[in-house]
């Protein structure tokens, strides 16, 4: 079965930095483009940009370049989401999910999903 | 970027009834040189990541019931589930993957009457 499982809920102070993973299993990891989420409360979905295990290879929607950073480690199967110095405007629910479609060159649909990271930046 | 653009914000449907869900694309997701539109739907029930539904506008994914299906081509999408069931109690998304950043639409919260 292919699963996401994502690293717990994180409570932060505004200036902090943060790291969540998301580690992949029952599949060839490093075959597929992983994407990461944010879901801010009561809203819907926002794509924030794939990494490429593989290679690392990422790519970032505009509205999150320079404000995060992904990162992957083939050793362990995870891929890591990453902020320096937080806002209270990332308190958000955060999802990874992998490409459904297998040709690495293509776009592609999201699945599985990942259970989600809940980030809450509050002084 | 793509802005998708769903209509109603929100439905509400008796049991066993039709509901009928649009997208639209502010430019087109057919990709011509293989004749696919880029465009998935997804489900999200309270507390649960989205679902994946449909996959190249009208593909069922794995384990979707056939009373879900898509339909629509370059612009213009629409998800229509039969026999509505009071398990379909969610809110749906579209979301293109045509060209990044695959945006997804505002959703719509389908309700049971």
């Amino acid at each position: 079965e292919v699963q996401l499982v994502q690293s717990g809920a994180e409570v932060k102070k505004p200036g902090e930095s943060l790291k969540i993973s998301c580690e992949g299993s029952g599949y060839s990891f490093t075959s597929h483009w992983i994407g990461w989420v944010r879901q801010m409360p009561g809203k819907g979905p926002e794509w924030m940009g794939i990494i490429y295990p593989g290679d690392s290879d990422a790519r970032y929607s505009p509205s999150f370049q320079g404000q995060v950073t992904f990162s992957a480690d083939k050793s362990t199967s995870t891929v890591y989401l990453q902020w320096n110095s937080l806002k209270a405007s990332d308190t958000a629910m955060y999802y990874c999910a992998r490409h459904g479609n297998s040709d690495s060159s293509d776009g592609s649909w999201f699945d599985p999903w990942g259970q989600g990271t809940l980030v809450t930046v509050s002084s | 970027d793509i802005v998708m653009t769903q209509s109603p914000d929100s439905l509400t449907v008796s049991l066993g009834e039709r509901a009928t869900i649009n997208c639209k694309s502010s430019q087109s997701v057919l990709y011509s040189s293989n004749n696919k539109n880029y465009l998935a739907w997804y489900q999200q029930k309270p507390g649960q990541p989205p679902k994946l539904l449909i996959y190249w506008a009208s593909s069922r994914a794995s384990g979707v019931p056939d009373r879900f299906s898509g339909s629509g081509s370059g612009t213009d999408f629409t998800l229509t589930i039969n026999s509505l069931q009071a398990e379909d109690v969610a809110v749906y998304y579209c979301q293109q993957f045509y060209h990044t950043p695959f945006t997804f639409g505002q959703g719509t919260k389908l309700e049971i009457k």
